[in-house]
């Protein structure tokens, strides 16, 4: 299993630019989320889906945009970029549809927005 | 709503000595409680979790957890620090559809 993959690592954006970052889990998962983190904030939650064609808005979700056609795929669309949006983002997904499972991450996409 | 304190932002402790890091955490029904840590560059691992039962939790890497009703805590303890322990450690508490994190203790460990 590779468990959670996003891809890519490393993104360099200029501002008003649009990309998704894509994550994917082979694990079965009911539960997706996208999270960000910036220092001295702890990760903050973007948005989640408890399933395919599910989806809903976490903490921050302004800027971004999800979907979820499938069980294993979650991709984040940042429509306009901003330099707020220069994050570390992490995918997760857990086997239970609540907050109360184990998540499991993926390594992160580190996105600057120059 | 959830809420969770880390009021330490960065902890220096010396190889071979014993830690404790420090979680509060705000929520209206029995919690569900986690502590992750994340190596440099890394995603997050979880290393214990509390739901309910006995109140001192086990984890890997020789972790372990209490919670404290009274004191709405949830500390993280290792008795003997490892040089390979440093990291940023995460308290979080896991509501319904989402888990809320704390800021994060950055664990530096001195030789």
């Amino acid at each position: 299993n590779a468990g959670v993959t996003q891809t890519p690592k490393f993104q360099v954006l200029k501002t008003g630019q649009s990309m998704t970052l894509q994550c994917a889990q082979d694990m079965n998962h009911e539960y997706m989320s996208w999270y960000r983190q910036d220092p001295g904030m702890g990760l903050r939650l973007i948005h989640y889906s408890v399933g395919a064609g599910i989806t809903d808005q976490g903490e921050v979700p302004n800027g971004y945009n999800v979907s979820r056609s499938t069980t294993e795929d979650f991709p984040l669309r940042l429509l306009s970029a901003a330099p707020s949006q220069t994050s570390v983002y992490f995918c997760a997904s857990s086997p239970g549809v609540t907050g109360t499972d184990t998540q499991y991450f993926g390594p992160g996409t580190r996105l600057t927005v120059l | 709503a959830q809420s969770v304190t880390q009021p330490d932002i960065h902890i220096t402790v010396s190889e071979g000595a014993s830690l404790e890091l420090r979680c509060n955490y705000s929520y209206g029904a029995t919690p569900y409680l986690f502590w992750y840590v994340q190596s440099p560059g890394q995603g997050l691992q979880l290393l214990l979790k509390y739901f309910s039962g006995d109140t001192l939790v086990q984890g890997i890497k020789g972790f372990e957890a209490e919670f404290k009703r009274s004191q709405s805590s949830f500390n993280l303890r290792k008795p003997s620090v490892h040089w390979s322990d440093a990291a940023e450690y995460f308290c979080a508490v896991g509501g319904q559809y989402k888990l809320v994190f704390g800021a994060g203790t950055i664990l530096r460990v001195k030789s």
